[in-house]
């Protein structure tokens, strides 16, 4: 089926340093979702996107739902050691509970202390 | 955002058995989704579940051998029939909360043996 492209797949960096991931897609989404997945629990919702071009942060976290709505990129600063896990973007064609989401491969984070 | 309790969270099963999982939701909704997550790979929907009438399953997943309950609008059942070593995987159930987006249980791990 349908997937998102999400890079990188892996990355192993020093406790402080800034993080990257992006996703692309083939086809227009109207909502881009980033989550955590902490080992032995089930993905949850860092940043929510919906307007392309929306600029959104979190806390250390910040999304941007890409101007052309293929794609989306998420950034972290100065990494901390909880900030392990694996990242996974999703797509969703339509909005709210009207589509389902199309999940990227994920990004495996770790963080040296 | 909905709290959603999946039982159980793990089990070890022999080839050709079936295992029922079940997601209890703490707020009526009115769609639930099934994913399964394959060893080291992202999350795949299987189907969709409305109260009420039968779930949708999307392509590459039959009735036959993912059978899904939707009985109220709190709770849904999947069953893995006949299982097999390739189902091996994580199956997590989801809703839409609305500006939470879409919540995840914490999945049930099934190694089939």
């Amino acid at each position: 089926g349908q997937q998102l492209n999400q890079s990188p797949q892996s990355m192993f960096i020093q406790e402080g340093e800034d993080v990257s991931m992006n996703c692309t897609s083939s086809s227009i989404f109207n909502t881009w979702l980033w989550y955590k997945q902490d080992p032995g629990e089930g993905p949850v919702l860092l940043i929510a996107l919906y307007k392309a071009g929306e600029l959104t942060s979190n806390g250390r976290l910040t999304a941007q739902f890409g101007i052309t709505r293929k794609d989306s990129f998420l950034n972290i600063s100065a990494s901390i050691p909880s900030d392990v896990g694996i990242y996974f973007c999703a797509g969703q064609h339509g909005s709210g509970n009207t589509g389902k989401l199309i999940f990227g491969q994920g990004t495996t984070l770790q963080v040296k202390p | 955002s909905a709290v959603i309790s999946q039982k159980p969270s793990r089990d070890i099963c022999q080839r050709g058995t079936s295992l029922t999982i079940q997601c209890q939701v703490d707020s009526q909704v009115t769609m639930m989704f099934w994913y399964r997550q394959q060893p080291g790979q992202s999350l795949t929907l299987i189907a969709t579940a409305n109260q009420g009438s039968e779930a949708t399953y999307e392509s590459g997943f039959v009735i036959d051998k993912f059978p899904i309950s939707r009985p109220n609008l709190t709770f849904s059942t999947l069953t893995v029939s006949n299982m097999s070593p390739e189902d091996s995987s994580i199956y997590l159930c989801s809703v839409w909360t609305g500006s939470y987006g879409y919540t995840f249980g914490s999945g049930t791990r099934l190694t089939v043996v």
